[in-house]
């Protein structure tokens, strides 16, 4: 049982590249969803899922789309990536919607030059 | 006024001693509490998760809420080196018919040999 996994744990890109960030979860989670987080800013949404085929934006959707076909998989796609994305990312799974706490996998760390 | 306040630190202590971490919180509709630890580099990882207000114990861990006075706590006892992290406490709220966790920035707590 490995959890939440992430990867790449670390990516460099540059400006106006696109790529995607994996997470996969083993817990048959219903739900899942994506943080960033910066210094001083703490932990903020990105995009979260409720099941396979439903997804919906959180605090700070811009600039990054997501899918969610299986109840496994959970990926976010940087479309053109910023400097202003530089950040930790963080995938998140739980059981359910409703009050049930996350589980973390151990983030991807992008820098944006 | 940030919807969840918590002081970033970092906060010092001798290893025994009694770590007290607090959260404050301006919006009544949050429901549950949590506590995450965070060393570095890795992805949050529940501590404590409680409903009402009272006190909820787990080994060395207290966790406290005071929904009254918006007010929350975790208690260590005896704290070793090894509590070294950043925690962080989080609270849920209905958004759109689904739960969403607010997260406080995360205090870093450094315990001494």
């Amino acid at each position: 049982n490995a959890g939440v996994t992430q990867t790449p744990k670390f990516q460099v890109l540059k400006t106006g590249q696109s790529m995607t960030l994996q997470c996969a979860q083993d817990m048959n989670h219903e739900y899942m969803s994506w943080y960033r987080q910066d210094p001083g800013m703490g932990l903020r949404l990105i995009h979260y899922s409720v099941g396979a085929g439903i997804t919906d934006q959180g605090e700070v959707p811009n600039g990054y789309n997501v899918s969610r076909s299986t109840t496994e998989d959970f990926p976010l796609r940087l479309l053109s990536a910023a400097p202003s994305q530089t950040s930790v990312y963080f995938c998140a799974s739980s059981l359910s919607p409703y009050n049930s706490p996350l589980h973390f996998g151990n983030g991807t760390r992008l820098t944006v030059t | 006024q940030k919807e969840v306040e918590q002081d970033p630190g970092p906060l010092s202590v001798p290893e025994g001693a009694i770590v007290s971490l607090n959260c404050t919180y301006s919006n009544s509709a949050f429901q549950y509490f949590m506590w995450y630890r965070q060393y570095s580099r890795k992805g949050p990882e529940l501590l404590m998760y409680t409903y009402s207000s009272g006190n909820k114990e787990d080994g060395r861990f207290t966790a406290q809420v005071d929904k009254s006075s918006k007010y929350i706590s975790l208690f260590i006892r005896d704290s070793q080196p090894s509590d070294s992290a950043t925690y962080l406490c989080a609270m849920s709220s209905m958004n759109s018919g689904y739960s969403t966790l607010t997260f406080g920035k995360g205090t870093m707590l450094l315990v001494s040999p």
